[in-house]
């Protein structure tokens, strides 16, 4: 069954760092999410992703944050300077199609720790 | 055991029992809904969703209920497995989002 992948499972970075998690969506899919969910809280929505632009985005999706689809495969989330808060789960995903027609499949997740 | 009524974060089930895990959204504008499980150490897994404009919807094992009027939303869960432990999530889209909101999670533990 196709799954969408996620590397690194733990990175961890000091506090100013860049840090870019990678995910590889199921291969025809073309809507793209990132979410996240800090540790004993409920995931949280960060921005979504289609036709090479960002469809929606939350208050947490400032401007140190990007998303990026380099290539064919492959979608990052950028943190230009992380912060102690940034420490979280983050949580890929990928559908078929829109919210409401496809199901949206999630990767295992990176578990980001700021120092 | 079953639980009823407010949004419990832990249930603890007796494995064969019938589960029901509660979910109160926000937003009346939200049109489509989804329940997905949680294990540890891994992403949500999709297990149903449902449409706003139905009130019910069955699939392997599990059945949403949703009711509107009260902004309410339950997954029922049947002959409950220990497989099923997990924590279980719902998660609301709003008319035009391109988001999902998820709510507060339940803590199903399944007691052999």
């Amino acid at each position: 069954e196709p799954e969408v992948t996620q590397t690194p499972s733990h990175q961890v970075t000091q506090m100013g760092q860049e840090v870019i998690l990678r995910c590889v969506p199921i291969s025809n899919h073309l809507y793209f999410y990132w979410y996240r969910q800090i540790l004993g809280q409920k995931v949280e929505f960060l921005v979504s992703f289609y036709n090479n632009e960002i469809s929606e985005k939350s208050e947490i999706f400032d401007d140190q944050f990007s998303v990026e689809r380099p290539d064919g495969s492959n979608f990052t989330l950028k943190i230009r300077s992380t912060k102690l808060e940034d420490s979280a789960m983050y949580f890929c995903a990928s559908s078929d199609e829109g919210l409401d027609r496809g199901e949206q499949y999630f990767g295992p997740g990176t578990r980001l720790t700021v120092t | 055991g079953e639980s009823v009524g407010l949004h419990l974060p832990t249930l603890s089930v007796q494995e064969g029992d019938n589960s029901i895990i509660n979910c109160a959204y926000s937003n009346s504008a939200s049109d489509y809904f989804i329940w997905y499980k949680q294990e540890s150490g891994k992403g949500p897994q999709f297990i149903i969703d449902i449409r706003s404009n139905m009130d019910k919807r069955q699939g392997q094992r599990v059945t949403v209920l949703l009711n509107k009027t009260v902004k309410h939303l339950s997954l029922q869960i049947a002959a409950t497995q220990p497989g099923d432990s997990a924590v279980y999530f719902c998660a609301e889209k709003g008319t035009d989002d391109y988001k999902l909101s998820f709510g507060a999670g339940t803590t199903v533990t399944v007691r052999a």
